[in-house]
């Protein structure tokens, strides 16, 4: 079954500087990868998503997230952080290989923006 | 309206009642998730419907949890005999086809506070 870390808890960021949340997933082949951003009293939203193609996937609000395979990892970047970025970040993960697989959140990772 | 809604927004009840959550979902999705979500954690996968179909209950903890969509629009998650461990926030989160790789677009949740 696959499974999915977040090795950091909490990051804390100046506005302006650029981003890094890792993520590390477990799967016997290509998953399908989520990052999803949830910010305080609200549901999650979709960020972007990787299912084959194109290692480095855009998404909404100037993130993007690179897939490497030989890091089972797909870690979500942005260049510039903005304070109202400051949320709890969640990596996600499916399996591919079956008809159907469930979607496996990570437990997140707090940003803190600071002015 | 436009998105995913869910009711009650919070909810307390004395250990052993039942309890009931609803989900409204966007109009026309055929996929329907419903997760729990403790303080800090990401959501924990419970069960998931295809229209009326349930695909996967493979989440709910044990038989006190169950779900229906008997129309294949709303859902409602109900706990009988709860106790203190059920606590927690409940997430619905629909999606326009019946895959996976769907963007999941989730409602604001119910807060469950068991006392």
């Amino acid at each position: 079954a696959q499974s999915v870390t977040q090795p950091d808890i909490h990051i804390t960021v100046s506005e302006g500087a650029s981003l890094e949340l890792r993520c590390n997933y477990s799967y016997g082949a290509t998953p399908y990868l989520f990052w999803y951003v949830q910010s305080p009293g609200q549901g999650l939203q979709l960020l972007l998503k990787y299912f084959s193609g194109d290692t480095l996937v855009q998404g909404i609000k100037g993130f993007e997230a690179e897939f490497k395979r030989s890091q089972s990892s797909f870690n979500l970047r942005k260049p510039s952080v903005h304070w109202s970025d400051a949320a709890e970040y969640f990596c996600a993960v499916a399996g591919s290989l079956a008809s159907y697989d469930k979607v496996i959140f990570g437990p997140g990772t707090s940003l803190s923006v600071i002015p | 309206g436009a998105g995913v809604s869910q009711s009650p927004r919070y909810k307390v009840t004395k250990r052993g009642q039942d309890v009931a959550l609803r989900c409204d979902p966007i109009s026309g999705h055929v996929s329907l998730y419903w997760y729990r979500q403790a303080l800090g954690q990401g959501p924990e996968f419970l069960t998931y419907f295809n229209y009326e179909a349930q695909q996967d209950k493979s989440g709910l903890p044990n038989d006190r949890f169950s779900a229906e969509r008997p129309e294949g629009s709303i859902s409602t998650l109900t706990i009988q005999r709860t106790e203190q461990r059920d606590s927690a926030m409940y997430r619905c989160a629909t999606g326009a086809g019946g895959s996976r790789t769907d963007t999941q677009y989730f409602g604001p949740g119910t807060r469950l506070t068991v006392l």
